[in-house]
């Protein structure tokens, strides 16, 4: 059973700069939330796609964009990067979007870490 | 007030002690909780999920009090490997699937 996998696992881009980071969920999950997480902080939410849509969006600027497959897998795009940007970046997945306690269990990828210089 | 409270710690405890930690939320419409553990440098890994009252696995349990709104965790006969940052993540509530998560609390179990 294949758990979430994340690709790349360490970037290092410039400022000003474009990244790509992409995302296949668990097996069997639908559903795919990209966060930030910044040394010593808790994960920031950044968006989360569901049948191709975003459903959800935290308060990050448009800079931040994603897209989701029909295979499920996942983007995120990060434009005019910052050094801000700085930091690892999490991929989780989770099956469906019902009202049952259990679609709201999220497993996480390795994440990406990515530096900004 | 911050949605989701932790005590950030460090709770450093000695190999066998039982060591518990508390998470007060502020959003009453929340009906989902979790514990994950986060390593150093590693991404979070789902410890348990809290739907009813409580929940035991092992050594770790977890409760839910509604009423006040927290959720605790409590780790008995704690191990090294215990050692780790602990979060705790509540859903927005409703229709609303986003998970709001705790800044964590370090632990440390020193031999």
């Amino acid at each position: 059973d294949a758990g979430v996998t994340q690709s790349p696992t360490h970037l290092i881009k410039t400022r000003g700069q474009q990244v790509t980071l992409r995302c296949s969920p668990k097996s069997g999950h639908d559903t795919v939330s990209w966060y930030q997480q910044a040394l010593g902080q808790g994960p920031q939410f950044i968006f989360q796609y569901y049948e191709e849509e975003e459903r959800q969006r935290g308060n990050f600027p448009d800079r931040f964009s994603g897209h989701q497959f029909p295979n499920y897998s996942s983007e995120l795009n990060v434009n005019a990067l910052l050094l801000g940007d700085s930091a690892l970046y999490l991929c989780a997945s989770a099956n469906g979007q019902g009202a049952a306690p259990s679609s709201y269990e999220q497993y996480f990828g390795p994440g990406t870490r990515l530096t900004v210089t | 007030r911050k949605e989701v409270e932790q005590d950030p710690g460090p709770f450093n405890v000695p190999e066998g002690a039982t060591v518990a930690f508390n998470c007060t939320y502020s959003n009453s419409a929340s009906q989902s909780f979790f514990w994950y553990r986060q390593d150093c440098r590693k991404e979070p890994k789902l410890l348990m999920s809290v739907y009813s009252s409580g929940n035991e696995d092992g050594r770790f349990t977890a409760q839910l009090n509604r009423a006040s709104q927290y959720i605790s965790l409590l780790i008995r006969d704690s191990k090294l490997s215990d050692s780790a940052t602990y979060l705790c993540v509540v859903n927005r509530g409703g229709n609303n699937r986003k998970l709001i998560w705790g800044l964590g609390t370090s632990l440390a179990v020193n031999p």
